[in-house]
């Protein structure tokens, strides 16, 4: 069965530091692979995907993920914090018939 | 344009009520999704439906019922409320279902917030 983990529940960073959150997946299949953002009181928004092909993915908002097979990573940064992006942070690796998503990281900025 | 809306916003009842939420997308999707998303942000898919037919159904008690009268609606309905209710409820949709040989990503309502006195 497939699986996301997400290590870190809660992530803090200066403003204009670097972000990096981490997701690890498990899948017996080439894996596709999903960053979503929640912001307060809102549904879930995709950032970006893997499926294929480059393994450098750049997203909104200046987001980008690496795919690293060997490592079985799925590693979310940005190289920059903004206040704006204070959220909640899911990775979800595809399953059958369904996404199934991480527990979620909760990003917040420091000023 | 709201691609996924979802009706109340916010949802207040007493426990042993009944109420539903409706949820409308525009997009032209065939998949549509229902979540519970717990007071701890965790994410638990409910069910799917793809062109009408539940395809999913996880281990949900039965007071839950979804009904898709046509692929652009997916309504919930739930019986005699319990306090382990409260929660978010997410539609979402999909253009094809995600998992398999699929790549779609998922497109999210904002949520249905229900609070259970």
């Amino acid at each position: 069965a497939q699986s996301v983990t997400q290590l870190g529940s809660h992530v803090s960073v200066s403003e204009g530091a670097l972000v990096l959150l981490r997701c690890n997946y498990s899948s017996s299949v080439p894996p596709y692979l999903f960053w979503y953002v929640q912001y307060p009181n809102q549904g879930l928004q995709l950032l970006l995907k893997y499926t294929t092909g480059a393994t450098l993915v750049k997203g909104i908002n200046g987001f980008e993920a690496e795919f690293k097979k060997s490592e079985t990573s799925f590693h979310l940064t940005k190289p920059s914090a903004h206040m704006s992006d204070a959220a909640e942070y899911f990775c979800a690796v595809r399953g059958a018939q369904k996404l199934v998503f991480g527990q979620g990281t909760r990003l917040t900025i420091n000023p | 344009d709201t691609a996924v809306s979802q009706t109340p916003k916010y949802l207040v009842t007493q426990m042993g009520n009944d109420k539903s939420i409706k949820c409308e997308q525009n997009l032209g999707h065939d998949t549509m999704y229902w979540y519970k998303q717990d007071s701890k942000k965790f994410l638990k898919i409910m069910f799917s439906y793809n062109n009408k037919e539940l395809i999913i159904n996880e281990t949900v008690p039965n007071r839950f019922s979804p009904k898709s009268p046509d692929k652009a609606h997916l309504n919930l309905h739930i019986n005699s409320l319990e306090l382990g209710d409260s929660a978010v409820y997410f539609c979402a949709s999909s253009q094809v279902p995600s998992g398999g040989s699929s790549n779609q990503p998922q497109h999210f309502g904002d949520g249905t917030r229900l609070s259970i006195l």
